[in-house]
């Protein structure tokens, strides 16, 4: 098992700029989530998942979107970047609705000029 | 000047040492703990756990004490190594298991010299 993979590590984007960032797991985890982390804090939830084509707000979803097409996929996309999105964002899965299981992947680290 | 939260406590420790990191949680309504391990360009990797019906919880080589009272957290780490070293998480969770309910605090980076 690859467990939980992002793509791309790393991305350079101007202001208005839109991407995905990518989030696979090969697990068959029902529960998905994104979290940005900030210089000096801990990561704060964005948007989570608990099962294909169910997602929901975290405390921090604006500025973000999500979908759950597939139980492996959960991307994650931002619209209109700024320079507050400057973060390193991570996903992780879960088996469960237990958070000892959750795993997360490497990271992306995103830059917006 | 200095931006709140661009400054993470730190620990250094010699090897061999036991070290203590400690975490302040905000909700008394929290039942459920977890500290995190996170290395360097890596994400963070679930360590130990502790539920509000309990004080005490060891693992191997970790101990987790949860005082209520204070709100406080702990994590013991016996007989400290080099490969400890990485930025440590508390996060509380204020839904029970339910997931998505987590609430991290800031971290602190634990230093282990040899």
């Amino acid at each position: 098992n690859a467990g939980v993979t992002q793509t791309p590590k790393f991305q350079v984007l101007k202001t208005g700029q839109s991407m995905t960032l990518q989030c696979a797991q090969d697990m068959n985890h029902e529960y998905m989530s994104w979290y940005r982390q900030d210089p000096g804090m801990g990561l704060r939830l964005i948007h989570y998942s608990v099962g294909a084509g169910i997602t929901d707000q975290g405390e921090v979803p604006n500025g973000y979107n999500v979908s759950r097409s597939t139980t492996e996929d959960f991307p994650l996309r931002l619209l209109s970047a700024a320079p507050s999105q400057t973060s390193v964002y991570f996903c992780a899965s879960s088996p469960d609705r237990a958070q000892e299981t959750q795993y997360f992947g490497p990271g992306t680290r995103l830059l917006v000029l | 000047g200095e931006s709140v939260g661009l400054h993470l406590p730190t620990l250094s420790v010699q090897e061999g040492d036991n070290s203590i990191i400690n975490c302040a949680y905000s909700n008394s309504a929290s039942d459920y703990f977890i500290w995190y391990k996170q290395e360097s360009g890596k994400g963070p990797q679930f360590i130990i756990d502790i539920r509000s019906n309990m004080d005490k919880r060891q693992g191997q080589r970790v101990t987790v004490l949860l005082n209520k009272t204070v709100k406080h957290l702990s994590l013991q780490i016996a007989a400290t190594q080099p490969g400890d070293s990485a930025v440590y998480f508390c996060a509380e969770n204020t839904g029970g298991t339910s997931y998505g309910k987590l609430t991290f605090g800031q971290g602190t980076i634990l230093t282990v010299h040899p």
